[in-house]
């Protein structure tokens, strides 16, 4: 049973380029969060999605960052116009379907993204 | 101030040695407790999850929630050098937020 799959891991940019990050959920999860994680810091949430909806936004910067997650296929995380502060390592995590059991969210690999 | 503080560590023992992992939050609607471990350059792997006051065990690792106090713990029996990782405690208001509020980890070794 394959887990949080994120692409790519590795990500550069330079400076105004657009970064897009993907997440597939673990089979059977539906919902869909994503993280970031600065150097030595714990992770903060950004958003909290379901298929074609968004939950919660409230740790989503409110300029250049968006996210989606459509009935097929994987969730975006996208940045328009990266500056040097967006590098970090962003996570995708996933949760069950199952009322209930919502908090218990698997963490995919994540994807590095350097700003040059 | 940050609704989640953890230990900074690092920490370094010994192996077999118990580690005591620490947490305090100032949210008292946080009712649900995790764990999380992490390695280097890795996705948070989950421990333990708990939304009771109390212990809960699962092998080597207990988790220990005190609401009054505002304070988890996370306890390793007989630690072994695989454990050296960093560790995050995590939380949440209920079921259906979602969102999980992060510690910022302690980085522990553990020497054979």
């Amino acid at each position: 049973n394959a887990g949080v799959m994120q692409n790519p891991r590795h990500l550069v940019r330079r400076r105004g380029q657009e970064a897009r990050l993907r997440c597939s959920p673990m089979k059977g999860h539906s919902h869909v969060y994503w993280y970031r994680q600065l150097p030595e810091e714990g992770l903060k949430f950004m958003v909290y999605l379901q298929k074609e909806n968004i939950i919660d936004e409230s740790g989503m910067p409110k300029e250049r960052f968006s996210a989606e997650f459509p009935k097929e296929g994987p969730s975006i995380l996208r940045i328009q116009q990266v500056v040097r502060g967006d590098s970090a390592a962003y996570f995708c995590a996933s949760s069950p379907s199952v009322a209930g059991s919502r908090d218990e969210q698997y963490f995919g690999p994540g994807t590095r993204l350097t700003v040059t | 101030q940050k609704e989640v503080e953890q230990d900074p560590g690092p920490l370094s023992v010994p192996e077999g040695a118990i580690v005591s992992l620490n947490c305090t939050y100032s949210n008292s609607a946080f009712q649900y407790f995790m764990w999380y471990r992490q390695y280097s350059r890795k996705g948070p792997e989950l421990l333990m999850y708990t939304y009771s006051s109390g212990n809960k065990e699962d092998g080597r690792f207990t988790a220990q929630v005190d609401k009054s106090s505002k304070y988890i713990s996370l306890f390793i029996r007989d630690s072994q050098p695989s454990d050296s990782a960093t560790y995050l405690c995590a939380m949440s208001e209920n079921r259906n937020a979602g969102k999980s509020t992060f510690g910022d980890g302690t980085t522990l070794t553990v020497k054979p």
